[in-house]
């Protein structure tokens, strides 16, 4: 079963339309991340939050908006997006480090969308 | 900047057999955790196997164990008696940064190695 539940798992639109992509977990974790990954390649990180504030940001273009109104919800607006962008978007959590100890934590990932731009 | 290499795109074999996937990395620091994440067709990442720096028992999980030597930088993962639902793709996986200041940092990937398991 998969703990990090992403929604929808396919969508398709246009490089006019507004969507929405949400991550919900409910492991408790305060760190959560936005990954995209291209066909064939690894995944790149876009965004994180840690205690629901955005605490970086891949300089990723401001046609993708990330939004985390609260510790179990994260997600990804999009507006305007061209073809390029299509992609499978990831979502992970993890337990926020403890200091000097950051990278320790393993991510959880959801089954991801699938985004398909016209 | 940590940089993480898997030399193998593709590597198939038959069921039963073992299977060692290759890694190395290349980082300043001294503490730091390694992970190998799977990826089968159904598109979720599932971490296979984390290992500590400072550790240097090499972890196993059940049929995956890992061959960590850390002077090398070499991280490899090995899995025994494979199995038809071991066909994935295999990614070896660091930390950015082992402290970003603001209490958690992505990951960085290697490329990846896709596995096939034959019957």
């Amino acid at each position: 079963d998969t703990e990090v539940t992403q929604t929808p798992k396919h969508l398709v639109m246009g490089m006019t339309n507004k969507k929405s992509l949400k991550c919900e977990q409910h492991m408790g974790h305060r760190a959560m991340y936005w990954y995209k990954q291209k066909a064939k390649k690894p995944p790149e990180l876009m965004f994180v939050y840690s205690y629901e504030k955005l605490s970086i940001n891949e300089s990723v273009p401001s046609r993708f908006s990330p939004e985390c109104p609260n510790s179990s919800l994260l997600n990804l607006h999009l507006h305007a997006l061209q073809p390029e962008d299509s992609a499978l978007y990831l979502c992970a959590s993890s337990q926020v480090g403890t200091e000097f100890l950051e990278g320790n934590q393993p991510q959880h990932f959801g089954d991801g969308t699938r985004l398909s731009i016209l | 900047a940590q940089t993480v290499t898997q030399s193998q795109p593709e590597m198939s074999v038959q069921e039963a057999e073992t299977v060692t996937l290759s890694c190395t990395y290349d980082t300043s620091e001294n503490n730091y955790y390694l992970f190998w994440y799977k990826q089968p067709p159904s598109r979720q990442m599932i971490l296979v196997i984390r290992q500590e720096a400072y550790k240097q028992q090499n972890a196993t999980e059940n049929r995956f164990s890992v061959n960590f030597q850390k002077a090398a930088k070499s991280f490899s993962l090995k899995i025994s008696d494979s199995q038809l639902g071991d066909t994935a793709m295999y990614f070896c996986a660091f930390p950015r940064t082992m402290y970003s200041g603001g209490g958690a940092d992505g990951l960085t990937f290697g490329k990846g190695t896709h596995l096939i398991i034959q019957p």
